[in-house]
């Protein structure tokens, strides 16, 4: 069946950095976009970034553009998000995220970011 | 960027009542070719979303048939037909016509009374 397993969340000081990770199986990770979506504490879903199956097509949300970079490595089924100079407003749980048909059909269990002093 | 309202934001219901959850975009959803994308979302406490319906009406695998989607363009609706215990939660609609900035709905709180 379908994973995706994410890991690298912490406590991170603001202007800090930190690297996000999802590790995926079930499904042949090389043929599929994949995105990150966030959700800060009590409020909705926020898609932040996606790429395409080679890497070639990338897609960051406007709050993140600059300071966020999602990658992927295919020979080892993983995703990333490299995040720069973190803010106070980026403290949320974040999802590895299967995109499929245009919408989001399978969903990690999400990694808490907590960018605070 | 299309903006996705959803009404009400809070839903009281009995169980074994239906109940439903408007939603509406800022923009028509008809993609060019032919299909309209609005997806719906459960989130129960404490756990990840879980897509429910794609493409306006098409239920996933494993969502009970109490569920059901429908609308065009600008507005849709989610139903649930009898809410049961396990229908708790916050019920998200979202955009997948316009890329690249795909956009969900504030998120309805559904919970009985």
């Amino acid at each position: 069946q379908v994973q995706l397993v994410e890991s690298g969340g912490g406590l991170v000081k603001p202007g800090g950095s930190l690297r996000l990770s999802c590790t995926a199986s079930g499904f042949d990770f090389s043929d599929s976009f994949m995105s990150w979506i966030r959700q800060a504490p009590g409020k909705g879903l926020e898609l932040i970034s996606y790429i395409s199956e080679s890497g070639s097509t990338i897609y960051h949300a406007d709050p993140v553009k600059g300071r966020f970079s999602i990658s992927r490595d295919n020979t080892k089924n993983s995703l990333f998000l490299d995040m720069n100079s973190l803010r106070a407003e980026d403290t949320a749980v974040y999802f590895c995220v299967r995109p499929a048909d245009s919408s989001f059909d399978f969903w990690g269990q999400g990694t808490l970011l907590t960018v605070s002093s | 960027e299309v903006v996705m309202t959803q009404s009400p934001l809070s839903l009281p219901v009995t169980l074994g009542q239906p109940a439903s959850i408007s939603c509406r975009s800022s923009q028509s959803l008809l993609h060019s070719t032919g299909n309209t994308y609005l997806s719906w979302y459960h989130q129960r406490p404490g756990q990840s979303p879980r897509r429910l319906i794609s493409k306006v009406s098409k239920r996933d695998s494993g969502v009970p048939d109490r569920f059901s989607g429908s609308g065009a363009g600008t507005d849709f609706t989610l139903r649930i037909s009898r809410v049961e215990a396990e229908d708790v939660g916050i019920y998200y609609c979202m955009q997948g016509t316009h890329w690249p900035a795909l956009t969900f709905g504030e998120g309805t709180k559904v919970e009985i009374k």
